[in-house]
């Protein structure tokens, strides 16, 4: 079946550096997407890959592993801002999105 | 856990009819529904709010007259492209949140729209 995986919650403290990782099953593929999500909001796009290699915007990076599904999120220079659930999802061959359950990140002073 | 269900998966009509697509929640009530379009390799995109029992909120850009948007009822949305016409041949998706503001949002499967 078709299945993503990323951890449930992370805490990392302001001015670090965090990474979020996320493994995915599908049937065919076409895009690993993330989102973030912030409480009481829709999902906000971050990032799509869809090559192997790391995608560099800004704090936030995102790179994906093909042969091995997976795919990690880095965000730098940590800002309480970014206390958010972060979405994985992948597309499949029929260009369905299968959405992680998303990792809650929790940022401390 | 919370499970939303759309209908139908997929949808193939003539230019100019209308298209409703269903998006129900299973197994909660949903005082807030969202509805997203999502084209080929294109982010998730967010188009209306849909809040039960009154009007849904369009995000800018959106024709409010052409994506109607009923939510009659705590666990049933529903979105209905109008006159449609081969460029809203798009991948369509709902997302429904709990009550008493919690912030996950439960996505339904999605609907491929394809307009001929």
């Amino acid at each position: 079946g078709q299945n993503i995986d990323q951890p449930t919650e992370m805490t990392a403290t302001e001015g670090a550096i965090v990474q979020i990782n996320c493994t995915y099953q599908t049937s065919g593929f076409n895009g690993l997407f993330w989102y973030q999500q912030h409480a009481g909001e829709a999902p906000t796009f971050l990032s799509y890959n869809v090559l192997d290699g790391l995608e560099e915007k800004g704090r936030f990076s995102s790179f994906l592993s093909r042969s091995k599904g997976y795919s990690y999120l880095l965000l730098k220079e940590l800002q309480m801002k970014d206390s958010a659930s972060y979405l994985c999802a992948a597309m499949d061959s029929n260009y369905q999105l299968i959405w992680g359950a998303g990792t809650k990140l929790i940022i401390k002073p | 856990g919370a499970v939303v269900s759309q209908h139908p998966s997929r949808v193939i009509c003539k230019s100019g009819t209308s298209v409703k697509i269903e998006c129900r929640s299973l197994d909660f009530q949903a005082t807030t529904m969202f509805w997203y379009r999502q084209f080929p390799k294109q982010s998730l995109m967010l188009m209306a709010t849909s809040n039960e029992g009154s009007k849904a909120t369009y995000e800018q850009g959106v024709e409010k007259d052409k994506f109607l948007i009923n939510h009659a009822s705590l666990t049933l949305s529903t979105l209905t492209v109008t006159s449609a016409h081969p460029e809203d041949s798009s991948f369509y998706i709902c997302s429904a949140r709990l009550p008493r503001g919690q912030e996950t949002q439960y996505f339904g499967p999605g609907t491929r729209l394809l307009v001929l």
